[in-house]
């Protein structure tokens, strides 16, 4: 399963409202996960299951979508948000992820 | 508080072996399937390997398959990954990555530092 992640990148502010788009080449029920990495960290786990956010993620973060199309959507983009986000799907192995998004000031 | 650190990573030639360690604490490591996942420098996220946490479902991606072997002491709280007959293409940071119990859908909730993996002549 290709899973097509758009914007490649883009340009924000903080306090912008920010969202992030995962589309897969077919449908994987509500199997997908958000990943946020920082330059030279491991990713950190966002959302699961589509839309169940992390235990310790801030509420501005929220995820939704099921089948085949699904969003990130950051609220109000913070200075720490600067970051690059994945998708990844875990419908059926081999789990896929996304090409990744880079969110710049 | 959970914490995987993985070592092992290194400079190989290709054709060469290596094996990457992940020593996990502060979660019941063998009630948990593990991962393995690699980031090529200045590249996405490459799923490589995945292990239930009896040993019993075991999934590698195609382009390691036959080559790379995951593994687990959960007696140790570690997890292992075998990479022989090494490419260049391999070079990559490598993952470990924990998901809790056997919900592979669940996504992976921790992971380690990462160890870099060099594959050159």
């Amino acid at each position: 399963i290709q899973l097509t992640q758009s914007p490649s990148s883009l340009s924000a502010s903080v306090g912008d409202r920010v969202t992030i788009t995962c589309r897969a080449s077919q449908g994987i029920s509500s199997f997908l996960a958000w990943y946020q990495q920082k330059p030279g960290k491991a990713p950190k786990l966002l959302i699961y299951a589509a839309s169940t956010l992390q235990r310790g993620v801030p509420s501005r973060f929220s995820g939704s979508g099921s089948g085949t199309d699904f969003t990130l959507t950051i609220s109000s983009l913070q200075p720490e948000d600067f970051a690059t986000y994945f998708c990844q799907q875990l419908h059926v192995f081999p789990p896929t992820f996304g090409g990744g998004t880079k969110v710049e000031i | 508080e959970v914490q995987l650190v993985e070592s092992g990573g290194g400079l190989v030639k290709p054709g060469g072996s290596l094996r990457l360690s992940c020593a996990a604490s502060g979660f019941s490591f063998s009630s948990d399937s593990m991962n393995w996942v690699r980031q090529a420098p200045g590249k996405g996220l490459e799923w490589v390997s995945s292990t239930s946490s009896g040993s019993d479902y075991i999934y590698y991606a195609d382009s390691v398959k036959g080559r790379f072997t995951i593994s687990r002491d959960n007696a140790k709280n570690s997890l292992y990954l075998q990479m022989d007959s090494l490419r260049a293409e391999d070079t990559a940071v490598y993952y470990c990555a924990r998901t809790p119990n056997e919900d592979f859908w669940s996504g992976y909730w921790n992971w380690g530092q990462g160890t870099l993996v060099t594959v050159s002549s």
